[in-house]
């Protein structure tokens, strides 16, 4: 079964500085579909950053970006210059290929509190 | 403001009931999808609807349906309800049809189940 681990259950940043938050998972899939979502204390999902699993080039948005590790499934996040507005929990999220019957697995890692220190 | 809305923000009810949750997703989209966030599951997928029809379902359970409306907008009814149903209850929705397309979230509604 697959299986999406956050290492991680908290972590802290300097503002400014830069800060990676780990993901692993597990799968033997070989096309399928990762996710970094972000909730703010506002409780509000946000996508952060996603990644197709048959790209090799790393996705990034902005002062985000990821490291896919695909043979050894990893999916870190980076946070580049830290804002205070990053504070929130991420969470790391496994998306299956879709079965020919449409129906598809989407699995989430407990999450990273991620606390940004002025 | 993502566009979507949810209906009710917060319910209390007891346990053994039925309630129903409301979701209008974002102008155009026509996928939806049901998620739930407890302390005890962690934030879990339940299922997805494209245009009214059942396209993936995660980990809901058989008192938990849903189902889509000609409208666009989703309901999710939970039925003999337990403490352990008291939840964060996520509704979204995307342009595609597939779920890999970028999810947008409603604000959530708060169950709580005594």
């Amino acid at each position: 079964a697959q299986t999406v681990t956050q290492s991680q259950p908290e972590m802290s940043v300097q503002e400014a500085e830069t800060v990676t938050l780990s993901c692993t998972y597990d799968t033997s899939e070989s096309d399928y579909y990762l996710f970094w979502y972000k909730q703010p204390p506002s409780r509000q999902m946000i996508l952060v950053i996603r990644q197709e699993a048959y790209k090799q080039q790393n996705a990034t948005e902005n002062r985000f970006s990821v490291n896919f590790q695909k043979a050894a499934k990893s999916f870190s996040l980076k946070i580049s210059d830290s804002q205070l507005g990053d504070a929130a929990m991420y969470f790391c999220a496994y998306r299956s290929p879709q079965r020919t019957s449409g129906t598809y697995k989407y699995i989430f890692g407990t999450g990273t509190r991620l606390k940004v220190l002025a | 403001d993502s566009g979507v809305t949810q209906t009710p923000k917060h319910l209390i009810t007891a346990t053994g009931q039925r309630v129903t949750l409301r979701c209008s997703p974002r102008s155009g989209d026509l996928s939806v999808y049901w998620y739930q966030q407890s302390l005890d599951q962690g934030l879990q997928f339940l299922i997805h609807y494209y245009n009214g029809e059942e396209r993936a379902k995660g980990n809901i359970l058989e008192r938990f349906s849903a189902q889509q409306f000609p409208d666009l907008h989703s309901e999710l009814n939970l039925s003999s309800l337990e403490l352990g149903d008291s939840a964060l209850y996520f509704c979204a929705s995307s342009v595609g049809t597939s779920g890999t397309s970028e999810q947008y979230f409603g604000p959530g509604t708060r169950l709580t189940v005594t």
